[in-house]
């Protein structure tokens, strides 16, 4: 079974650009949940979707947003980049919402802001 | 605020001696706990976890032990293997909610 698939895995954008980071989950997984990886903080929760719904979110700005796809593929957007922004987005998928079910990650998009 | 942390951010260990890795919570409210494994250039991959009414649970090697009322957790990896080089993260979810990370500790251990 294929895991967890992210694109690009490598992204370097200016401060002030937009970007929009995938992640297709495992099949037949319907939520789909994304991270920010730095060092330091370890893994801080961005946004959990579930059947096209978001369903929680984190403490970051409404700069980060995200959607999820009837497909359950999921994209990220974060507008007007900041220099702080650079880190590993991490997106997992479950097959069902919540912090009980097992999450399988995927690779990571290392996003660099210069 | 961190609700979960891993004071150690680093810890080296001898093959075939016992790694022990340390997480304290804030939140009495976190009823299911998790390990997770990150190898450099993937993604995390569970590990083990374990629920609040547990105070030990056992997978082969790994063993997370759960301390509710010093709001503590650990991860004995017993025998080392080199194999266990890695990032591991602990996490804690409260109610099925969503998971809070600790910073990680980055195992090393040596032949």
């Amino acid at each position: 079974k294929a895991g967890v698939t992210q694109t690009p895995r490598y992204l370097i954008k200016t401060r002030g650009q937009q970007v929009t980071l995938s992640c297709s989950p495992i099949s037949g997984h319907r939520s789909v949940s994304w991270y920010q990886q730095t060092p330091g903080q370890g893994l801080q929760f961005l946004f959990e979707y579930f059947s096209e719904t978001q369903r929680n979110k984190g403490n970051f700005p409404g700069r980060f947003s995200g959607r999820q796809f009837s497909n359950s593929r999921s994209e990220m957007n974060v507008s007007t980049l900041e220099l702080g922004d650079s880190a590993l987005y991490l997106c997992a998928s479950s097959r069902g919402q919540g912090g009980y079910n097992e999450q399988f990650f995927g690779p990571g998009t290392r996003l660099t802001v210069l | 605020d961190q609700q979960v942390k891993q004071n150690s951010p680093s810890l080296s260990v001898q093959e075939g001696r016992i790694s022990i890795l340390n997480c304290d919570y804030t939140n009495s409210m976190f009823d299911y706990f998790l390990w997770y494994k990150k190898y450099p250039a993937e993604g995390p991959t569970f590990l083990i976890s374990i629920s609040s009414i547990k105070d030990k649970n056992e997978d082969g090697r790994f063993t997370v032990f759960l301390n509710k009322s010093a709001k503590h957790l650990s991860l004995h990896i017993v025998p080392s293997q080199p194999g266990d080089s890695a990032v591991y993260f602990c996490a804690a979810s409260e109610n099925d909610y969503k998971l809070s990370f600790g910073a990680g500790t980055t195992v090393t251990v040596r032949a």
